[in-house]
C-alpha cells in the first residue's frame, strides 16, 4: 500500500489568487495523478504526472491554470492559478503502486470566495 | 477504457450482505474491474480488483460473470461504517482511473 499526505487539508482563498497543493508519498512511485471533485460530483482526472517528464493534461484542463511539478519520486505539487469560485472543489492526488492498485490522498478542500 | 453502469443508490440492512452490481458490457480482454469507495469527503479507498476470476479479501468479494460483462461487489456483513459511494471502474493496468457516478450505499440499522 501507500500512505499519502496532502497539504493543506483545506483552505479558503480569494478570487484571483493562487494556491499550491502538496502531495507527499511514503515510498517512491512512478505515476502520480491529480483529480478534482466538485461539490456533489464524482472525481475528474486533471492530469498525470510522471517524474522526469511534463505532466499530461486531460481535456478541459490546461497547464497555465493547473501547473504541476514532479521534482522526485515521492512528491508533487498542483497549483490552482487565478482562482474563481468555480474552482471550489476537493483536489486529490493518487499514486500507482505495484499490483495495479491506486491509492488516494485525503484531499484538499478549496473554497474560493 | 470501457464505461460502467451502476444503480445510483441502494439500501442495505445492517448485518446483511450488500450486493452492488456493475455492468461493463464493452470491457476489453486486458481491462481489470476495480472497486473503490468514498466515505463522505474522504479520499477514495481501494476495495478489490479482478480480471476474470472471483476475488476475495478481508473487505469484500468480487464476482465477475464468465463473459466479464458484469460484476458484483459483495460486502458480507454490512455495518453502518460501510455507508459510502461505491465506484466500479474498468481500466487497463497502469492507466488512470476514470470515475463514474457510483452507487450510494446506505446501511440502515
Amino acid at each position: 500500500s501507500a500512505v499519502i499526505s496532502q497539504k493543506p487539508s483545506r483552505d479558503i482563498c480569494q478570487r484571483g489568487t493562487s494556491l499550491t497543493i502538496q502531495c507527499q508519498v511514503d515510498s517512491q512511485v512512478t505515476m502520480m495523478f491529480w483529480y478534482r471533485q466538485q461539490p456533489g460530483q464524482s472525481l475528474t482526472l486533471i492530469a498525470t504526472a510522471n517524474q522526469g517528464s511534463e505532466a499530461t493534461y486531460e481535456s478541459g484542463f490546461v497547464i497555465d491554470k493547473f501547473p504541476i511539478s514532479r521534482p522526485n519520486l515521492t512528491f508533487s505539487t498542483l497549483t490552482v492559478s487565478n482562482m474563481s469560485p468555480e474552482d471550489s472543489s476537493i483536489y486529490l492526488c493518487s499514486v500507482e503502486k505495484g499490483d495495479y492498485e491506486q491509492y488516494f490522498g485525503p484531499g484538499t478542500r478549496l473554497t474560493v470566495t | 477504457d470501457a464505461k460502467t453502469t451502476q444503480p445510483p443508490s441502494m439500501d442495505c440492512a445492517e448485518g446483511r450482505a450488500a450486493n452492488l452490481p456493475c455492468n461493463h458490457s464493452t470491457i476489453s480482454g486486458n481491462e481489470y474491474v476495480y472497486w473503490y469507495r468514498q466515505i463522505h469527503s474522504q479520499g477514495p479507498q481501494y476495495i478489490i480488483h479482478g480480471l476474470k476470476n472471483n476475488e476475495t479479501n478481508e473487505m469484500a468479494s468480487l464476482i465477475i460473470t464468465e463473459d466479464r460483462k458484469s460484476s458484483t461487489l459483495i460486502l458480507p456483513h454490512a455495518t453502518l461504517r460501510d455507508t459510502a459511494v461505491y465506484y466500479c471502474i474498468v481500466r487497463v493496468a497502469g492507466n488512470d482511473m476514470r470515475f463514474g457516478a457510483g452507487t450510494r450505499l446506505t446501511v440502515k440499522p
